[in-house]
């Protein structure tokens, strides 16, 4: 069965380094997304991406955040300079549409990327 | 961000039993809500949606019972298995407008089912 897959499990990083979280979402899918979840807090959308750009983004989601689509198959999220508040689980997740309120836009989830900013 | 509450935080049920996780919503503009099971360590695991133009969705051991007009959603698991034991989020969509795909989720329910 096609499934996400989140590169690496976990990163451990100095504050004020640059990370790159990596994402393989399912292939025929269109939509991107990438979430985060701080311990003990609820899961959280931070952007949408679709057709090679951003399609919606919180307010998380600042200047420190970036999202790539470097090639076909990979799905990235950067940040430029990390700050202890950033430590969190990263979960990837892709559907096939997004506006349908059908089946099609059902997201699904990788393993996640455990972010640790020392 | 309050739009989807889980107000129990947790929930022990027998094995065999019936599980029935609660969830309930403030914004009239979701149209698509689904259930995701989640392990520690793990991510979210899609189990079962529905579109706000049905009322019940069944998959298996697995139905989901939506009352728009009380903005309440539950999931009920017949019967239960120890296996069912783990974090059991409900999220919401609203399909319309400029929200491409965004997710809202609830705080979480715990499920535990004992042997």
């Amino acid at each position: 069965e096609p499934e996400v897959t989140q590169t690496p499990s976990h990163q451990v990083t100095q504050m004020g380094q640059e990370v790159i979280l990596r994402c393989v979402p399912i292939s025929n899918h269109l939509y991107f997304y990438w979430y985060r979840q701080i311990l003990g807090q609820k899961v959280e959308f931070l952007v949408s991406f679709y057709n090679n750009e951003i399609s919606e983004k919180s307010e998380i989601f600042d200047d420190q955040f970036s999202v790539e689509r470097p090639d076909g198959s990979n799905f990235t999220l950067k940040i430029r300079s990390t700050k202890l508040e950033d430590s969190a689980m990263y979960f990837c997740a892709s559907s096939e549409m997004a506006g349908t309120a059908s089946s099609t836009d059902t997201q699904y989830f990788g393993p996640g990327t455990r972010l640790t900013v020392l | 961000d309050q739009q989807v509450k889980q107000n129990s935080p947790s929930l022990s049920v027998q094995e065999g039993r019936i599980s029935i996780l609660n969830c309930d919503y403030t914004n009239s503009m979701f149209d698509y809500f689904l259930w995701y099971k989640k392990y520690p360590a793990e991510g979210p695991t899609f189990l079962i949606s529905i579109s706000s133009i049905k009322d019940k969705n069944e998959d298996g051991r697995f139905t989901v019972f939506l009352n728009k007009s009380a903005k309440h959603l539950s999931l009920h698991i017949v019967p239960s298995q120890p296996g069912d034991s783990a974090v059991y989020f409900c999220a919401a969509i609203s399909a319309g407008g400029t929200s491409y795909g965004k997710l809202t989720f609830g705080q979480g329910t715990i499920l535990t089912v004992h042997p």
